[in-house]
């Protein structure tokens, strides 16, 4: 079973359009991360937000914000006005601890944004 | 300061080759992660280092691939005998400390077998 699914495969929008990026997650851990990711054209992750499991409180960087939600799972991401350069895909993922070496990371199968002109 | 680094960007080889891939982490950091990504797919875990060793090695897929991390900060993932089924990106990402430490990615390596 996917451990974070992402069920919206591609979104369009016209610019100045806000969106939402749905992620859902599964963990039967206390204790875990989830994360946004970034990936434009060019092909490189780039980190966008991390958020910890017994912090729910949503927050808001610019244009962007998140929604925590551990009663449904989900760790949605919104993008307000959206831009051109907005236009890339978004993956979410889940960090689950592994004994006392570390954590494991698991991704989704992403959201390609195309931000319409 | 330089982020991670890939080497090479790509790398075009015949199936049964053997290929190696390299990573240069952020200075300092200690954790390394090996992902493949396949083409309109999230990346997919490979090997974790925590130092010189691998602390989760579970997502390899078979004893074709290998990695290693020597001196706890470069590290080179090997392939051997490539398939054409192993072609994908292969990306690295480097964390300061242990796991919970957000990820930071390289460009990564784009591998084509034919």
């Amino acid at each position: 079973a996917q451990k974070v699914t992402q069920a919206q495969t591609e979104i369009s929008v016209v610019e100045k359009e806000d969106v939402t990026l749905d992620c859902v997650y599964e963990t039967r851990d206390t204790t875990y991360y989830l994360f946004w990711y970034k990936q434009p054209p060019s092909g490189e992750l780039v980190f966008l937000i991390r958020r910890n499991s017994f912090d729910e409180q949503n927050e808001i960087s610019g244009r962007y914000s998140w929604n925590f939600q551990k009663s449904t799972s989900s760790f949605n991401f919104t993008i307000t006005a959206s831009q051109v350069v907005d236009s890339a895909v978004y993956f979410c993922a889940l960090s689950e601890p592994i004994s006392n070496t570390g954590n494991q990371f698991y991704f989704g199968t992403g959201t390609s944004l195309t931000v319409i002109p | 300061g330089a982020g991670v680094s890939q080497t090479p960007s790509n790398k075009v080889t015949e199936k049964g080759k053997y290929v190696e891939l390299r990573c240069d982490p952020i200075s300092g950091h200690t954790a390394l992660y090996w992902y493949r990504q396949s083409l309109g797919q999230g990346p997919e875990f490979l090997i974790y280092f925590q130092g010189t060793g691998a602390a989760d090695d579970s997502g390899l897929p078979n004893d074709r691939f290998f990695a290693v991390r020597p001196e706890g900060s470069v590290s080179t993932l090997k392939i051997q005998r490539t398939e054409r089924g192993d072609s994908a990106v292969y990306l690295c990402a480097s964390t300061p400390g242990q796991g919970t430490d957000t990820q930071y990615f390289g460009p990564g390596t784009r591998l084509t077998v034919l």
